[in-house]
């Protein structure tokens, strides 16, 4: 496969146990935040998204919680599957040197064993 | 279905040799990024176009050249100039500013 995110924190997951993902956003005003998946070998997925008036978003197995205070957003995954292995990466979006464009973080590995 | 293809998977470059990477989208999204992926890095936006006929320079656009002739298509041009191009290529669109992005599945490109 693609050799995106060789030096990556890893987070190892037993298959059926909960994961959480975390990431630190940098600014302050980014008022939008999106959690993509990106398995080996293709381009990232839009897995869920949260404005900055919320602290939590539930969609399908998959939770978004957001901290303004501490800039911190967190991605967990119920009862985790062998199909969740992939890397896993934030992005908010703020007005920039780009006009309202993402930036997005280094990533996460998520490893689901059996 | 609607979606955003980019060609070819893999490429090769030889030193000194100008690549050209496709992006075409038909989701009818006004606007379209370039991203570079490294090992341990998060993306890194080259180019992006907000309309046709106009684009904007990225973080790191020096050593690459794109064009915006269609809403459907925004091909890369990996130059001479780029010393270091071996990466992973990431197109993506959007329908607007703040509008979160659909990617496409991304070019390998090594220099041999």
């Amino acid at each position: 496969g693609e050799s995106v995110g060789l030096h990556l924190p890893t987070l190892s997951v037993q298959e059926g146990d909960n994961s959480i993902i975390n990431c630190a956003y940098s600014n302050s005003a980014s008022d939008y935040f999106i959690w993509y998946k990106q398995e080996s070998g293709k381009g990232p997925q839009f897995i869920i998204d949260i404005r900055s008036n919320m602290d939590k978003r539930q969609g399908q197995r998959v939770t978004v919680l957001l901290n303004k205070t501490v800039k911190h957003l967190s991605l967990q995954i119920a009862a985790t599957q062998p199909g969740d292995s992939a890397v896993y990466f934030c992005a908010e979006n703020f007005l920039g040197n780009y006009g309202q464009n993402f930036v997005f973080g280094p990533g996460t590995r998520l490893s689901v064993l059996p | 279905d609607g979606g955003i293809t980019q060609s070819p998977k893999y490429l090769f470059r030889k030193e000194g040799q100008n690549v050209t990477l496709s992006c075409e989208q038909n989701l009818n999204h006004d606007a379209m990024y370039w991203y570079r992926q490294d090992p341990g890095q998060g993306l890194r936006l080259i180019y992006y176009s907000q309309i046709v006929n106009d684009f904007q320079k990225g973080d790191i656009a020096e050593g690459y050249s794109v064009s915006r002739e269609k809403k459907e298509s925004f091909p890369l041009t990996v130059t001479s100039a780029q010393k270091n191009p071996t990466a992973f290529y990431l197109c993506a669109s959007s329908p607007g500013q703040g509008i979160g992005y659909t990617f496409g599945s991304g070019t390998r490109l090594t220099v041999v």
